[in-house]
């Protein structure tokens, strides 16, 4: 069973304000992804992690950033939020390991809405 | 990392066996091939992953043939529940991590 967590579930907020959106899970995995997602389109890679203190940009470049300080904690942070950034955050993880590593184990999203 | 096409949607009945085909003609040497299930509102899940000939699990089996330049996962006697998008992907051994989703296939499973 997955046990990756992803809170809030859904955030509305203004223009302006710095928002982090918290993942954790409890696998142990070195390995976490944060991904974006607009309403019936592509999931976009935003960012990734390999383990403690490795942070690395994704494909689709975001105005985001995270941190990795400890295993189980990737939060993602936008100093200041805007209208263009509403759109559902998937966090991830998987092993380090070739073949394991390619079966990634999703939060349930947190969807965002900036007004 | 090798390019995937796949059908857009696909429709078929409760009870049926659903074949969804991907394409994956640039694959290297050392890919390997995964499919992940993605509900509305929800993160994608994994559902199989394959190198070459057969694999089979208790949720799909995943055909591939001996050049590998495609692949077909086959879902077994589908229900109402298995209406999701299914999402191909190629990903290197060398394991990035780097997963690239593309359109996927939107299956619509009717009554």
């Amino acid at each position: 069973e997955a046990d990756i967590y992803q809170t809030p579930r859904y955030l509305v907020i203004g223009t302006g304000k710095k928002i982090t959106l918290e993942c954790s899970q409890t696998m142990g995995h070195d390995k976490m992804y944060w991904y974006q997602q607009d309403p019936g389109m592509e999931l976009h890679l935003i960012h990734y992690s390999y383990g403690v203190n490795s942070t690395e940009k994704g494909d689709l470049s975001s105005e985001s950033t995270v941190s990795r300080i400890r295993t189980e904690h990737f939060p993602l942070t936008l100093e200041s939020a805007r209208p263009s950034h509403t759109s559902q955050y998937l966090c991830a993880s998987s092993e380090t390991s070739p073949f394991k590593g390619n079966e990634q184990f999703f939060g349930p999203g947190t969807r965002l809405t900036v007004l | 990392l090798a390019k995937t096409t796949q059908p857009i949607s696909m429709d078929s009945y409760e009870g049926q066996e659903v074949n969804i085909t991907c394409s994956h003609n640039n694959i290297a040497t050392n890919d390997y091939i995964t499919w992940y299930q993605q509900f509305p509102s929800q993160g994608p899940r994994f559902i199989i992953q394959g190198y070459k000939t057969k694999v089979t699990n208790e949720v799909a089996s995943l055909f591939i043939p001996a050049d590998r330049k495609s692949s077909t996962l086959s879902l077994p006697r589908v229900s109402l529940s298995d209406t999701a998008v299914y999402y191909c992907l190629v990903v290197g051994s060398s394991n990035t991590g780097k997963l690239i989703f593309g359109q996927g296939t939107t299956l619509q499973v009717k009554p």
